[in-house]
Order: structure tokens, then sequence, then C-alpha cells
């Protein structure tokens, strides 16, 4: 079993298009997160919700929007999509909340997104 | 905030061989978690190895083990008997206060038959 789904893993659109990825994790974790990766491969938090709750919210522009319908599952909304958004965009979860980090993030394969 | 460095964009290592891989971090934090991950091709995030700052032994998974320098802040990882599917792109991370992991930029690792 997966313990970090998302979909899609591939996804190739128009500039100015919405666009939504979701995540699935059944490991029982109450935290899960958004990381972006970008052309250089560095990987940078955007968002983490705890339990549907929104605890970190990182300079990302607002046409980016989180959505956690419970804690098991995380999705992201990319509203009017620019060439700069083009990247891998991965979902991860972890066992808690509050420091420190009490283990590993455990991460989806990612979704690569390629704007045109 | 946090940083975290990794010089060396690239390295290489013949296989059997021992590569160490560098790191360094910043932090006013006395409690904090230290990771490597390993992202292969197919770039799924793997954890390699973690070590919990007040833990004064380096962690050791089979090949992979940690130098790790609190006072200095370095966190260094030694590959021993380098196979081929140890090549990758490594990130260090660090996980303090904030629930959330900081990235260094990786080093891609090639070996070498």
């Amino acid at each position: 079993d997966t313990a970090v789904s998302q979909t899609p893993k591939y996804l190739v659109t128009q500039m100015g298009n919405d666009k939504s990825i979701k995540c699935e994790q059944n490991l029982g974790h109450d935290t899960m997160y958004w990381y972006k990766q970008d052309s250089k491969k560095f990987l940078k938090i955007m968002f983490s919700y705890n339990n549907k709750e929104l605890i970190i919210n990182e300079t990302v522009p607002n046409r980016f929007s989180p959505k956690s319908p419970d804690k098991a599952h995380l999705n992201l909304h990319i509203n009017s999509l620019e060439l700069g958004d083009s990247a891998v965009y991965f979902c991860a979860s972890s066992q808690g909340r509050w420091h420190p980090v009490a283990g590993e993030l455990f991460f989806g394969e990612g979704s690569r997104l390629t704007v045109l | 905030a946090q940083t975290v460095t990794q010089s060396q964009p690239e390295m290489s290592v013949q296989e059997a061989e021992t590569v160490t891989l560098s790191c360094t971090y910043d932090t006013s934090e006395s409690d904090y978690y230290l990771f490597w991950y390993k992202q292969p091709p197919s770039r799924q995030m793997i954890l390699v190895i973690r070590q919990e700052a007040y833990k004064q032994q380096n962690a050791t998974e089979n090949r992979f083990s940690v130098n790790f320098q609190k006072a200095a802040k370095s966190f260094s990882l030694k590959i021993s008997d380098s196979q081929l599917g140890d090549a990758a792109m490594y990130f260090c991370a660090y996980g303090g206060y904030g629930n959330k992991l900081v990235f260094g930029a990786g080093t891609i690792l090639r070996v070498k038959s």
C-alpha cells in the first residue's frame, strides 16, 4: 500500500488555467505538507496542515490555495497558472505537530507540473 | 531562520569505495533533528538516516553513517562500499521548532563502475 499518494503524477497545462493536485496519506499522521521543488532541485515548504488546521503558510502567492477536508487529505489548488509555477510539487506527512519534528517526513512521489 | 548548506554540488565515487557528503547548518536552537534524504531519478524522496541533536552518538544505518559535530554545526554523510544504486541526489535537512524541514540545495552523487 502506498503511504502517501499524489495525483496526478504529471500535469501539462496552459498559462492561465486552474489545476488541482490531490494528496492522501494512510499512515494515520496528523500533519501534512506541500513542498515545491524547482528546476534547480531546491525544496521549499509551501504549506502545512495539522488535523485540518493551517499551521504553516510560507510566502506563497494567493493563487495557491490548500484545502484539507480531513487529516488524511491535503489538496493543492492553483489558479491562473504562470510559467514560473512549473515545478515538482511534493506532498508529505509526519506524525507530530510541535517541536521537535517527531520523525521524518514521508513523501509522495511528486507531481510534475509543466505550464506552457 | 535556519539555513542548511551543502557545499558540494556534485560528487563522484568508484563502486565499492567510500564517499563523504558535507552539510553545515545554522541555528540558535539547542534541540533539533537532522536528516539525509536520497532522491533517485525516480524522484521519490527516501529517508537515508536521522540524527537527534541531543544524542552524542553518531547514527548508523548499514553502509550509511553520519559524523555529527554539534558545536561546529556540521552533519556529514559517509557512504561505505558504494553501490550503483546509491547514485542519486542527496539532501541534508534540518528539523526544529515550527515543525517543518529546511533542506539544503542537494549534492548529486555519481557512482562509477
